[in-house]
């Protein structure tokens, strides 16, 4: 089983849809949680990143984290054409604190297609 | 600001040859990481370097190897390649208490 697991879609939606990406883990020492979108042929663009449990808002993009149920999703508010990509989760135990080391653990991605 | 550099974009190489990607990280990012992306295994996570020391390393063979220098600019090499190691490289930078920002990768492709 790997250690972080995502739907990887396709998921298709209307322009102005709600969209909900969700990704699970099995462990529980990750305190670090991002979402990264990756357009073809370029590399992942950071999009939220949250410590511990809760809730995190960025324009109409909004991150939770809910650590009891290892589940962390994100929703995208009024989709457009443009953020059609790949999201991908990625998580930590650390995040480069003092000696601590850098490794992420990535899903591996949902595609997201948003249709004009 | 200039984002995470990675050079070349592209290369195409054969079975046995080795191979030199570079990467420049964000100016004042002493954290580099590199990681290997493929359709098949996601994303995966290769080295980090931070002030010219490797702080941890995944589960490829020996033949990945790389090494930071001062201006932390980090290099990673892979020697004897294999069809397999056809994927597109990420370098990630980053400061203390700061997630990592990428660059857009070189895409490897083994003959």
């Amino acid at each position: 089983q790997k250690e972080v697991e995502q739907d990887p879609g396709p998921l298709s939606v209307p322009e102005g849809a709600i969209v909900s990406l969700n990704c699970t883990y099995s462990n529980s020492a990750f305190q670090y949680f991002m979402w990264y979108r990756q357009y073809s042929r370029k590399g992942p663009e950071l999009l939220m990143y949250t410590y511990s449990s809760g809730n995190k808002e960025d324009g109409r993009f909004t991150a939770q984290v809910d650590k009891s149920s290892k589940y962390i999703s994100l929703f995208i508010r009024d989709s457009q054409p443009s953020d059609s990509a790949t999201y991908l989760c990625a998580m930590s135990d650390t995040l480069n604190y003092g000696g601590a080391t850098n490794k992420l653990i990535f899903g591996t991605g949902t595609l997201l297609a948003v249709q004009p | 600001k200039a984002g995470v550099t990675q050079t070349p974009r592209y290369l195409i190489k054969t079975r046995g040859q080795q191979v030199t990607l570079s990467c420049s990280p964000i100016s004042g990012h002493r954290s580099v990481s590199w990681y290997q992306q493929t359709p098949g295994q996601g994303l995966q996570f290769l080295f980090e370097y931070f002030s010219e020391t490797q702080r941890n390393k995944g589960n490829f063979p020996g033949r990945f190897s790389g090494r930071q220098f001062s201006n932390s600019r980090s290099e990673m090499n892979v020697s004897t390649l294999e069809l397999g190691d056809s994927a597109l490289y990420l370098c990630a930078s980053s400061i203390t208490d700061q997630p990592q920002h990428f660059g857009d990768g070189t895409r490897l492709s083994i003959l």
